[in-house]
């Protein structure tokens, strides 16, 4: 079955913590994914994909085919990022992207 | 372009009545989604169109639960015989994809919030 589990509802750290969001993915193959952001007030936006390799906000994330990961990661957290973050993935040549619980992270000052 | 509308972004309704969400996509995009969040979830699929067909629908989208594309442009999900359990938040997201291209990101509307009393 295809299914996207992010462990943790909520994480809370402070400014300038590192911060990781853990996604774990279950899928018997190569699919494509995602992490999708809802700021407060905002509609649900992409933030990165895995095989665009690149940076966003500060934000990268780390396909990990061998424990089926996706977790996403920031050096320095910032009060900006609180927001909802979802991981998602995609089947390969398919259309039906499926999200995982999500994970609210709160950023203290 | 604002993006993807939905309309109403809120409806309350009695049990047992029938409702529909709309949603106009970005214009130049080819493929339209709807999915269902309820509080504490993420979302979950429901339908997909290319352009005017409909090429795929979840489980979760019981016989009460009817979607279209007329013309490949605006879409509507209608449900009848509402029950409180069809409360939750309706997002319709677009995307476009061309030919061997991966999946394309997927622009998210602002949700039409359905309350069953």
């Amino acid at each position: 079955a295809q299914r996207v589990t992010q462990p943790e509802k909520l994480l809370s750290v402070f400014k300038g913590a590192p911060v990781e969001l853990k996604c774990n993915y279950s899928y018997s193959g190569s699919p494509e994914l995602f992490w999708y952001v809802q700021y407060s007030r905002q509609r649900l936006q992409l933030l990165l994909r895995h095989i665009s390799r690149e940076s966003i906000k500060g934000f990268t994330a780390d396909l990990n085919k061998g424990e089926t990961s996706f977790h996403l990661k920031k050096p320095f957290a910032q009060e900006e990022d609180s927001a909802m973050y979802y991981c998602a993935l995609s089947p390969p040549g398919g259309f039906k992207t499926i999200f995982g619980a999500g994970t609210r992270l709160f950023v203290k000052a | 372009d604002t993006g993807v509308s939905q309309n109403p972004r809120h409806k309350i309704t009695k049990r047992g009545q029938n409702v529909t969400f709309r949603c106009d996509p970005i214009s130049e995009h080819n493929r339209l989604y709807w999915y269902r969040q309820t509080l504490g979830q993420g979302p979950e699929f429901l339908t997909y169109f290319q352009n005017e067909a409909q090429l795929e629908k979840s489980r979760l989208l019981s016989d009460r639960f009817s979607a279209e594309r007329p013309k490949g442009s605006f879409s509507t999900l209608e449900i009848q015989r509402t029950e409180q359990g069809d409360s939750a938040m309706y997002l319709c997201a677009s995307s476009f994809r061309s030919t061997g291209d991966r999946t394309g990101e997927l622009f998210f509307g602002e949700g039409s919030r359905l309350t069953v009393l």
